[in-house]
């Protein structure tokens, strides 16, 4: 079972609020992963946890916070977003955060801030 | 130059063609290469890992040059329902991190 479920599918936030994205796995994966994708473009790489510790963050705003309670859920916290955040936010996983691991997606929370 | 670089697209093919897609990497000393696809609206899902050997899954063909550090995807006998925007992805300087490449999107008609 290759699956990450991401919750919400969609979500409209205003700037002012405060929300949370949600990612889970059940693969055993020890390497989970935050993207952002805007259309037409491919995703950006935001944040890598490894065994459940922040090992690589490409310098994102902090109004975007990883969280990775245990090796099966990771969460990204938002606040005070701008509407240039509005994207497809993906997580990914892989069995370790290696050269040679394959990542799979998840379906992605499609996000608008308004 | 960019560190992973695709044929722009879009192709635009009929059922039964024979389409190929070219994708260069910058960094020599990359190790781990794929082919993603990814729909409309959808997550990327991996196609295939590309092999120094090269490697076949059905009809799709893909192809490493070390050498010329060049990854090639070959898709014979197109179907409708291979429309989709293809990413060539390379592993970065840092455990974990892919380079992507701008995708190529592929239309194939009836």
């Amino acid at each position: 079972d290759t699956e990450v479920t991401q919750t919400p599918k969609h979500l409209v936030m205003g700037m002012t609020n405060k929300k949370s994205l949600k990612c889970e796995q059940h693969m055993g994966h020890r390497a989970m992963y935050w993207y952002k994708q805007k259309a037409k473009k491919p995703p950006e790489l935001m944040f890598v946890y490894s065994y459940e510790k922040l090992s690589i963050n490409e310098s994102v705003p902090s109004r975007f916070s990883p969280e990775c309670p245990n090796s099966s859920l990771l969460n990204l916290h938002l606040h005070a977003l701008q509407p240039e955040d509005s994207a497809l936010y993906l997580c990914a996983s892989s069995p370790f955060a290696g050269s040679t691991d394959t990542q799979y997606f998840g379906p992605g929370t499609r996000l608008t801030v308004l | 130059r960019k560190e992973v670089e695709q044929d722009p697209g879009p192709f635009n093919v009929p059922e039964g063609a024979t389409v190929a897609f070219n994708c260069t990497y910058s960094n020599s000393a990359s190790q781990s290469f794929f082919w993603y696809r990814q729909d409309c609206r959808k997550e990327p899902k991996l196609l295939m890992s590309v092999y120094s050997s090269g490697n076949e899954d059905g009809r799709f063909t893909a192809q490493l040059n070390r050498a010329s550090q060049y990854i090639s995807l070959l898709i014979r006998d197109s179907k409708l329902s291979d429309s989709a925007t293809y990413l060539c992805v390379v592993n970065g300087d840092q455990g974990g991190k892919l380079i992507f490449g701008q995708g190529t999107e592929l239309s194939v008609k009836p």
